[in-house]
């Protein structure tokens, strides 16, 4: 059963224009969510968090939205570059109660941005 | 930033011997790491929890006999596929945090296992 959905395995967008990933979730216990991006051989690098008591985080090029009535996010990078292309991975957990958590990932979204 | 470092980054061994991984969290303690396992084209699946000084949690359907953990320091834990066979063959991943809430998790660069 997968919890966390990431529906489109690949996305490719022009240099400059808008990048949009979107995932899904089901679990209503999850209150925190995050994109990692990863390289080949690489492990996932942390890009952007929200808690669900937000609906949009935004640092730098990278912006992510939240709409928990849908449990839905997406992340949104703009303007894209070619060494944004990666795979991106959502993350949930939910934390409930202490500091230390575990977390289910999506699939993943492989992003190739063209020059 | 915090950094987690993985070794081996990548590892060939025969069916039927045991392999070690270790992670270490170089700048900071980490109070919980966790193994994760990824298949090609897969998501990221979580093995197991460890924290220090105490024996791992293990996701449903892993085989805690088979990937020993131990996390005896607040810097290293290690993973050991023990009897290896080739369908253990994958990219094992581990990741760290210092327990601080609202802190994302490190991740080492990963372990390519490959058993012949």
């Amino acid at each position: 059963d997968q919890q966390v959905k990431q529906n489109s395995p690949s996305l490719s967008v022009q240099e400059g224009r808008i990048s949009i990933l979107n995932c899904d979730y089901t679990n209503s216990m999850f209150d925190y969510f995050l994109w990692y991006k990863k390289y080949p051989a690489e492990g996932p690098t942390f890009l952007i968090s929200i808690s669900s008591i937000k609906d949009k985080n935004e640092d730098g090029r990278f912006t992510v939205f939240l709409n928990k009535s849908a449990k839905h996010l997406s992340l949104h990078i703009v303007p894209s570059q070619p060494g944004d292309s990666a795979v991106y991975f959502c993350a949930a957990s939910g934390r409930s109660g202490g500091s230390n958590y575990k977390l289910t990932f999506g699939k993943g979204t492989l992003l190739t941005v063209n020059p | 930033g915090a950094v987690v470092s993985q070794h081996p980054s990548w590892v060939i061994c025969k069916s039927g011997t045991s392999v070690k991984i270790e992670c270490r969290s170089l700048d900071f303690q980490a109070t919980t790491m966790f193994w994760y396992r990824q298949f090609p084209k897969q998501s990221l699946m979580l093995m197991a929890t460890s924290n220090e000084g105490s024996k791992a949690t293990y996701e449903q359907g892993v085989e805690k006999d088979k990937f020993l953990i131990n996390h005896a320091s607040l810097t290293l834990s290690t993973l050991t596929v023990t009897s290896a066979h080739p369908e253990d063959s994958s990219f094992y991943i581990c990741s760290a945090t210092g327990g601080v809430k609202g802190s994302p998790l490190h991740f080492g660069n990963g372990t390519r296992l490959t058993v012949t």
